[in-house]
């Protein structure tokens, strides 16, 4: 069983689209994060949510709204799509107690065109 | 000056030798330090991890933390062409809800047969 899946594994839209990728954790965990990693490769925190609410919002554009609808799942929607916003797109989760372990999902890769 | 600073390499060694990854970083407030493997086209996966200053083994793989010198490394003996990956060191200040991992920017690794 996958720990951390991601949907779509691939997206490429266009400018100006909405659209959303959604994450789904089987572990347990009450932590989950959004990353990005950009085409230099350099991973980054986006947001952390913990049992369905915030608690980690760096720097990012309003267009990226995250939603908890449980402690399972975290979802990305980013609206006005822009060419910068291409990239790799990852989720996390790790258990608040044991807090050095995150497990990533295998990425989705946002080609905005 | 970036908080974490990783020499991206790419870095080519034959196979059986022993490689050494490094990491610096600026801020003492980084407590737990991590070393993430990264294949190509998948998400990070976590290798090892280490609280404070000291050193950790398991298998082939040493982790090394310096905290005196800012300083962490990654071994690697015996090295074989299924290592062949991106590793990224992680670091965190703190474990609980307010768990973020600060990524250096990853060395690719190549182990030739």
């Amino acid at each position: 069983d996958t720990a951390v899946s991601q949907t779509p594994k691939y997206l490429v839209t266009q400018m100006g689209n909405d659209k959303s990728i959604k994450c789904e954790q089987n572990l347990g965990h009450d932590t989950m994060y959004w990353y990005k990693q950009d085409s230099k490769k350099f991973l980054k925190i986006m947001f952390s949510y913990n049992n369905k609410e915030l608690i980690i919002n760096e720097t990012v554009p309003n267009r990226f709204s995250p939603k908890s609808p449980d402690k399972a799942h975290l979802n990305l929607h980013i609206n006005s799509l822009e060419l910068g916003d291409s990239a790799v797109y990852f989720c996390a989760s790790s258990q608040e107690t044991v807090n050095t372990e995150a497990f990533f999902g295998q990425g989705t890769r946002l080609t905005v065109v | 000056q970036k908080e974490v600073e990783q020499d991206p390499g790419p870095l080519s060694v034959p196979e059986g030798a022993i490689v050494s990854l490094n990491c610096t970083y600026s801020n003492s407030a980084f407590q737990y330090f991590m070393w993430y493997r990264q294949y190509s086209r998948k998400g990070p996966e976590l290798l090892m991890y280490t609280y404070s200053s000291g050193n950790k083994e398991d298998g082939r793989f040493t982790a090394q933390v310096d905290k005196s010198s800012k300083y962490i490394s990654l071994f690697i003996r015996d090295s074989q062409p299924s290592d062949s990956a991106t590793y990224l060191c992680a670091m965190s200040k703190s474990g609980g809800s307010n768990y973020k991992l600060t990524f250096g920017k990853g060395t690719l690794l190549t182990v030739n047969p």
